[in-house]
């Protein structure tokens, strides 16, 4: 059975860092892409990053390029986002997830998610 | 980056009512389309992949339609576990870009 399980949220001050973990099980990691999906307070769901099976090709959204960076650690079968200079607007709720098939996670949907981890930022 | 717009943002409906919602794209891609479903406090869950592929497990009474820039989920028959968020998402290109989600609530 797939499961994703997200951990590191919590409350963090503007500007400061957090980084988030999704360990996985039940499936071949590194033959998946992963990506890292947020859902803001009463609003709809944004991706964020994904990130090759192989490690060595990340993608990111305009909203955290240069902030943001996704990594993953095969033999632990875990994913993480290590999120710098954080924004109030970064305040979601941060699900990881599995694309559906292949390692370059291209033409690919998501078909396992972890039940989400909440990141929010205030002073 | 491809847009995708939901149609109607919320829908009120009778349990037993035949619902569909419609997600339109900026641009054309083929069926590289997936529908899911959430309820609140949850994940989102893929109920269609490839625009018209039944994920496994889900009712069939949840069917998709659709190619281009023009797409459909149609619910045949409203059950009461059906009343939720659905959401569209294009994955023919990064990212995969999300429709911003319609409500089906209970009338």
């Amino acid at each position: 059975e797939v499961q994703l399980l997200e951990s590191g949220g919590g409350l963090v001050q503007p500007g400061g860092s957090l980084r988030l973990s999704c360990a996985a099980s039940g499936f071949t990691f590194s033959s998946y892409a992963m990506n890292w999906v947020r859902q803001a307070p009463g609003k709809g769901l944004e991706w964020v990053s994904g990130i090759y099976g192989s490690g060595n090709i990340t993608y990111y959204a305009d909203s955290v390029k240069g902030r943001f960076t996704i990594s993953r650690d095969n033999p632990k079968n875990t994913l993480s986002l290590q999120m710098n200079s954080l924004r109030a607007e970064d305040t979601a709720v941060y699900y990881c997830a599995k694309t559906s098939g292949g390692s370059s996670g291209w033409y690919s949907c998501f078909d396992y998610w972890g039940q989400g981890t909440l990141v929010a930022v205030s002073s | 980056d491809i847009q995708m717009t939901q149609s109607p943002s919320t829908l009120s409906a009778f349990v037993g009512d035949r619902v569909t919602i419609t997600c339109r794209a900026s641009q054309s891609f083929s069926t590289w389309l997936a529908w899911y479903q959430q309820k609140p406090g949850k994940a989102p869950k893929l109920l269609i992949y490839k625009a018209s592929s039944l994920e496994s497990g889900v009712p069939s009474r949840f069917s998709g339609s659709g190619s281009g820039t023009e797409f459909t989920l149609t619910i045949s028959s409203l059950q009461p576990d059906d009343f939720a968020t659905y959401y569209c998402q294009q994955y023919k290109s990064y990212p995969g870009t999300f429709g911003q989600g319609t409500k089906v609530e209970i009338k």
